[in-house]
């Protein structure tokens, strides 16, 4: 069974701090994906990394793929209040006949004025 | 590009009634639809994986009898949750996946997600 995890779970950090989130997975995919969530709101999409090596950046935010170490991270910079979310990685996985995302246990982040 | 909607946006029921949620792809044609459950403070937990024209495929756990997925046409798909109960409370967000010659380089699409309070 493919599992997603991420670490922290929950994180609380300072304005102008920077913090990585990791994303571990189980199985082989050289696809990932992560998003955003406010309360009560859908995903907001931030990043594809459709392969080994790929590296994004947004503003404040970057994210990397290792598809060898299974890993993925979400680095944030000098973090402003803005960012506090709850953020998921998920994984494109191939399952009983279909490509399907599955995802991380998700990173609830609060940045502190 | 690459909406998806889902209506209705909030519903509340009555125990024991059953709700009709649908999904559509508004400007792509999605061979692939899913149905993710959201409780409060957790992750999305994959529920089914409809395609258009065939059954859908139950994850490990979701009854089937219960969660009654439709996938009619390439842009609309319905996820009917009979005699609900108030366990069933939770948030519902859909995704398609676009018909594309490469499967494996495709993205999936979120819709804006269906609160269903069962009371």
């Amino acid at each position: 069974e493919l599992k997603v995890e991420q670490n922290p779970l929950f994180l609380s950090m300072q304005e102008g701090k920077n913090y990585t989130i990791y994303c571990n997975y189980s199985t082989t995919s050289d696809r990932l994906y992560w998003y955003r969530q406010d309360p009560g709101k859908s995903l907001e999409s931030l990043f594809v990394l459709l392969s080994n090596g790929a590296v994004k950046q947004e503003g404040r935010l970057m994210a990397s793929l290792d598809t060898k170490a299974r890993l993925s991270t979400l680095h944030i910079t000098a973090a402003v209040h803005d960012l506090s979310a709850t953020y998921f990685c998920a994984v494109d996985t191939f399952n009983s006949g279909t490509y399907k995302y599955i995802f991380g246990t998700g990173t609830r982040l609060k940045v502190l004025a | 590009g690459a909406v998806v909607s889902q209506h209705p946006s909030r519903v509340i029921c009555k125990s024991g009634t059953s709700v009709k949620i649908e999904c559509r792809s508004l400007d792509f044609q999605a061979t692939t639809m899913f149905w993710y459950r959201q409780f409060p403070k957790q992750s999305l937990m994959l529920m089914a994986t409809s395609n258009e024209g065939s059954k859908a495929t139950y994850e490990q756990g979701v009854e089937k009898d219960k969660f009654l997925i439709n996938h009619a046409s390439l842009t609309l798909s319905t996820l009917t949750v009979t005699s609900a109960h108030p366990e069933d409370s939770s948030f519902y967000i859909c995704s398609a996946r676009e018909v594309m010659l490469d499967p494996t380089n495709n993205e999936q699409f979120f819709g804006p997600g269906t609160r269903l309070t069962v009371l």
